[in-house]
C-alpha cells in the first residue's frame, strides 16, 4: 500500500513552454501533498505544500507564478512549470500524507526529470 | 528550528567492509520521526526505516542496523558486509508532521 505515482517520469520541453507534472496517490487519500526539487548531487528542497481544496503554501524563494500547484482532489496534485527556462531543469519529486494516518510519514513518488532546452 | 546534518559527503569502501553513515539532528519538538532513505541513480527514494522520538530501541534488518540515541541527537545507520548494490546516496530526514527536513545526503561507493 501507500503508493504514489508521478507522470511523466521524464520530460523534455523547449524554453518558454509550460509543462505539467501529475502526482497521484494510488491507494490512499491524501489531504496534503508536497513538492520537492532536487538539483544534481544535492538534497531535496521543499518547494510547496498543497492541501486539497485550498491554495498551496510556498516556501520562501519559490516563485508562485512560475510553479503553479493545484490539489483538486484527494488523490491528485499537479505542478505546472510555466514559461520554463533551462534553469528550471531539475528532478521534481512529490510526496503525499495519508489522510487516514495520524502519522508523520510522507510517501514519495518516483520523481520527474525535467529538461528544458 | 529543525536541522539534519550528514557530515559525510562521500564514503568509499571495498565490498564486505562495514560502513556507518552518520546523522545528527536538531529539534525542539518532543514528538518527531526520523527516517533513512536510499536514492539509487534512478532517483526514486527507497524507504529504509522510520523511528519515532519515543522509541530508542536499535533496529536490525538483515545487513542494516540503526542506532538511535536521543542523548546525542544521532540516528546512525550501519551496513554490515557491504555489497556493490548498496552504492547509492543515503538521506537522513526528520519529520515534525508539518514538514520533512532532509540532510544533505551521503554518497556511498562500494567497490568490488
Amino acid at each position: 500500500g501507500a503508493v504514489v505515482s508521478q507522470h511523466p517520469s521524464w520530460v523534455i520541453c523547449k524554453s518558454g513552454t509550460s509543462v505539467k507534472i501529475e502526482c497521484r496517490s494510488l491507494d490512499f487519500q491524501a489531504t496534503t501533498m508536497f513538492w520537492y526539487r532536487q538539483f544534481p548531487k544535492q538534497s531535496l528542497m521543499l518547494m510547496a505544500t498543497s492541501n486539497e481544496g485550498s491554495k498551496a503554501t510556498y516556501e520562501q524563494g519559490v516563485e508562485k507564478d512560475k510553479f503553479l500547484i493545484n490539489h483538486a482532489s484527494l488523490t491528485l496534485s499537479t505542478l505546472t512549470v510555466t514559461s520554463a527556462h533551462p534553469e528550471d531543469s531539475s528532478f521534481y519529486i512529490c510526496s503525499a500524507r495519508d489522510f487516514a494516518e495520524i502519522s508523520y510519514e510522507q510517501y514519495f513518488g518516483p520523481g520527474t526529470r525535467l529538461t528544458v532546452t | 528550528a529543525q536541522k539534519v546534518t550528514q557530515a559525510q559527503t562521500e564514503i568509499s569502501v571495498v565490498e564486505k567492509e562495514d560502513v556507518t553513515l552518520d546523522c545528527v539532528y536538531e529539534t525542539r519538538d518532543t514528538t518527531y520521526y526520523l527516517f533513512w532513505y536510499k536514492q539509487p541513480p534512478s532517483g526514486e527514494l527507497v524507504f529504509l526505516i522510520r523511528r519515532n522520538s519515543f522509541d530508542e530501541q536499535n533496529e536490525i534488518s538483515g545487513r542494516y542496523s540503526w542506532n538511535f540515541q536521543k542523548s546525542t541527537s544521532s540516528f546512525n545507520f550501519t551496513i554490515t558486509a557491504s555489497q556493490v548494490v548498496d552504492s547509492a546516496v543515503y538521506f537522513c530526514a526528520l519529520s515534525n508532521f508539518n514538514k520533512f527536513y532532509f540532510g544533505s545526503g551521503t554518497k556511498l561507493n562500494v567497490k568490488p
